[in-house]
């Protein structure tokens, strides 16, 4: 079946710095790839909405300018989190859509920030 | 935009008995609901799925309705086992191919299985 290869899947990061998550489509075009975030014993809250070769679409209160979406394939989407605080210590998973309408999700990042 | 509900938010039932988990949802035009299994730490897994032209569809233990009308869908698990103990997420989204279509989750369910 369809796989998508998210990584890494856990990461430490200091303060004020950035961390790039990528989610790669191994085996199909991924047309459409949604990013969520997790807090724990909370639900998957989605962030945002990326198309290829499009600006990604934010969800309401979601700062576009912290969350980097890139799209630039039909395989590759990275969430750049920029300016780490410990508030944005939480599991981050990527949803990738086929041209099908499938949807395949990631394994997941857990993020903290120290 | 569309606002998914599910209740209730833990459960815990014996081995061997139903378990019920329920979800509304508010846009008219969603017409695909997915539930998902999530153990802690993991993705979340598809375990059934229902589209907006069935009512009801049964895998094994594992059973989904949906009444359109009322924009309520349910999952029923029966002969629970304790390996049925995780956080099961229901969901409603536009399916196939759109720009606009996501899937938007509920609160999620904590159901234990009691020995």
């Amino acid at each position: 079946g369809a796989v998508v290869s998210q990584h890494p899947s856990r990461v430490i990061c200091k303060s004020g710095t950035s961390v790039k998550i990528e989610c790669r489509s191994l085996d199909f075009q991924a047309t459409t790839m949604f990013w969520y975030r997790q807090f724990p014993k909370q639900s998957l809250m989605l962030m945002a909405t990326s198309n290829e070769g499009s600006k990604a679409t934010y969800e309401q209160g979601v700062e576009k300018d912290k969350f980097l979406i890139n799209h630039a394939s039909l395989t590759l989407s990275t969430l750049t989190v920029t300016s780490a605080h410990p508030e944005d210590s939480s599991f981050y998973i990527c949803s990738a859509r086929d041209r099908f309408g499938g949807y395949t999700f990631g394994s997941g990042t857990r993020l903290t920030v120290v | 935009g569309e606002n998914v509900e599910q209740h209730p938010s833990t459960l815990s039932v014996q081995e061997g008995d139903s378990a019920v988990i329920k979800c509304t949802y508010s846009d008219s035009a969603s017409n695909y609901f997915p539930w998902y299994k999530q153990e802690l730490g993991k993705r979340p897994q598809l375990i059934i799925d229902i589209r907006s032209n069935v009512g009801e569809k049964k895998d094994q233990r594992i059973a989904v309705t949906l009444n359109k009308t009322a924009k309520h869908f349910s999952l029923h698990i029966t002969e629970t086992q304790p390996e049925d103990s995780a956080v099961y997420f229901c969901a409603a989204s536009t399916a196939g191919y759109s720009s606009a279509s996501k899937i938007i989750f509920g609160s999620g369910t904590r159901l234990s299985i009691r020995p």
